[in-house]
């Protein structure tokens, strides 16, 4: 595609309940991100995948959260038990080898 | 560790006056280094890039930074501010040697004052 898309763009959830958020990476893209905005703060790394490598999941700040990504193409950001700390907006952006990041518009992610 | 180190959260200026924002980084190898802005309600637009060459590097709406080794720092300017351009701005460095993954400042918001 033309860009970093993401998918839903808004999502509102119960607490407790699980949520998935897609991102479709631009079309070759080796390396993809995901990283999480909290109102008002900045970006804050959750997940590193970079071709066949092991991702590097470091910032991923509990065992609720969860990533995959198939192949150089889309991945899937997986929260379990959703709580309302979750609350943020999901950036995924991805990019070449090395290059900059491209980004996604994001999910806003509402846990009431 | 790899760090990337925004020291300034807010900024102020007025509008027309010169504009400077400050990126250190920790990086025990060449990194390349990039600048990125956050409009309100907005996603990240990529404003410019350093990969290699000359350490002075010209980007979009008028911005340039300049790449100092010595100092580990690629500060963003511009000589004259517009409203428009208050907005938050985040420097982010990476490194082959890293696995080429992207570091984040925390980032600086710009205030523009009329």
């Amino acid at each position: 595609g033309a860009g970093v898309s993401q998918s839903p763009s808004n999502k509102v959830t119960e607490k407790g309940k699980d949520v998935e958020l897609r991102c479709d990476p631009i079309s070759g893209h080796t390396a993809l991100y995901w990283y999480r905005q909290r109102l008002g703060q900045g970006l804050e790394f959750l997940i590193y995948f970079q071709g066949n490598s092991a991702p590097d999941k470091s910032g991923l700040p509990s065992d609720r959260f969860s990533a995959e990504r198939t192949g150089e193409s889309v991945s899937t950001l997986t929260i379990q038990r959703t709580q309302q700390e979750d609350s943020a907006v999901y950036l995924c952006a991805s990019s070449w080898d090395f290059g900059e990041a491209f980004f996604g518009q994001g999910t806003r992610l509402t846990v009431v | 560790a790899q760090s990337v180190t925004q020291p300034d959260i807010h900024i102020t200026v007025s509008e027309g006056a010169s504009l400077e924002l400050r990126c250190n980084y920790s990086y025990g190898a060449t990194p390349y280094l990039f600048w990125y802005v956050q409009s309100p309600g907005q996603g990240l637009q990529l404003l410019l890039k350093y990969f290699s060459g000359d350490t002075l590097v010209q980007g979009i709406k008028g911005f340039e930074a300049e790449f100092k080794r010595s100092q580990s720092s690629f500060n963003l300017r511009k000589p004259s501010v517009h409203w428009s351009d208050a907005a938050e701005y985040f420097c982010a460095v990476g490194a082959k040697e890293y696995g080429n993954k992207l570091v984040f400042g925390a980032g600086t918001i710009l205030r523009v004052k009329s």
